[in-house]
């Protein structure tokens, strides 16, 4: 069974620029999240969708954003960047069992000028 | 008061030594505790998760969970040079109802040959 993909693995970004990332969970899970990992903050949640439904937000701006598609596919958008915003960029699916457990895709890097 | 709390060593065990991580966590409504392996520049690979009070083991990892003292472990036996990475305790805050995950800030560990 394949992973989860995200795509592009590497983006540079100006200031003030929009990004939008993509993320195809494994097959068959319908539960994405989002997270960002920086070296000070860590990993921090940014959202999740189940269902083409935000179904929970972390404690970000209006800045970030998400959305999911029919076929479990999830894309975030980030307006406005800012230096800050530099950062890896997880995506995590979770399958319809009971577990809860989360698998990471490789993430995409952002680095913000 | 974080919710999520981890040493964030580094640890440092010798070849075949028994290494021990430490978390707690700060929710009491928590159910779902999960332990993440990181290499340097890659994503986070799910090693263990548990659920219930006790002892889970798999293969050279076992986990241990007490609610009652809110604090959640990781025993890797054997340790080996290829187990040096950042260990990342996460813990699911919402009983379920969603996949949101908090993270602590990870333990280093660094296995000496």
């Amino acid at each position: 069974k394949a992973g989860v993909t995200q795509t592009p693995r590497y983006l540079i970004k100006t200031r003030g620029q929009q990004v939008t990332l993509s993320c195809s969970p494994i097959s068959g899970h319908r539960s994405v999240s989002w997270y960002q990992q920086t070296p000070g903050q860590g990993l921090q949640f940014l959202f999740e969708y189940f269902s083409e439904t935000q179904r929970n937000k972390g404690n970000f701006p209006g800045r970030f954003s998400g959305r999911q598609f029919s076929n479990s596919r999830s894309e975030m958008n980030v307006s406005t960047l800012e230096l800050g915003d530099s950062a890896l960029y997880l995506c995590a699916s979770t399958g319809r069992d009971l577990t809860y457990e989360q698998y990471f895709g490789p993430g995409t890097r952002l680095t913000v000028t | 008061q974080k919710e999520v709390e981890q040493n964030s060593g580094p640890l440092s065990v010798p070849e075949g030594a028994i290494a021990s991580l430490n978390c707690t966590y700060s929710d009491r409504v928590s159910q779902s505790f999960f332990w993440y392996r990181q290499y340097s520049g890659k994503s986070p690979e799910l090693i263990m998760s548990i659920y219930s009070n006790g002892d889970k083991e798999d293969g050279r990892f076992t986990a241990q969970l007490n609610k009652a003292s809110q604090y959640v472990s990781l025993l890797i036996r054997d340790s080996q040079p290829s187990d040096s990475a950042t260990y990342l305790c996460a813990v699911n805050p919402d009983g379920g109802a969603t996949n949101k995950l908090i993270f602590g800030t990870g333990t280093l560990l660094a296995v000496q040959p």
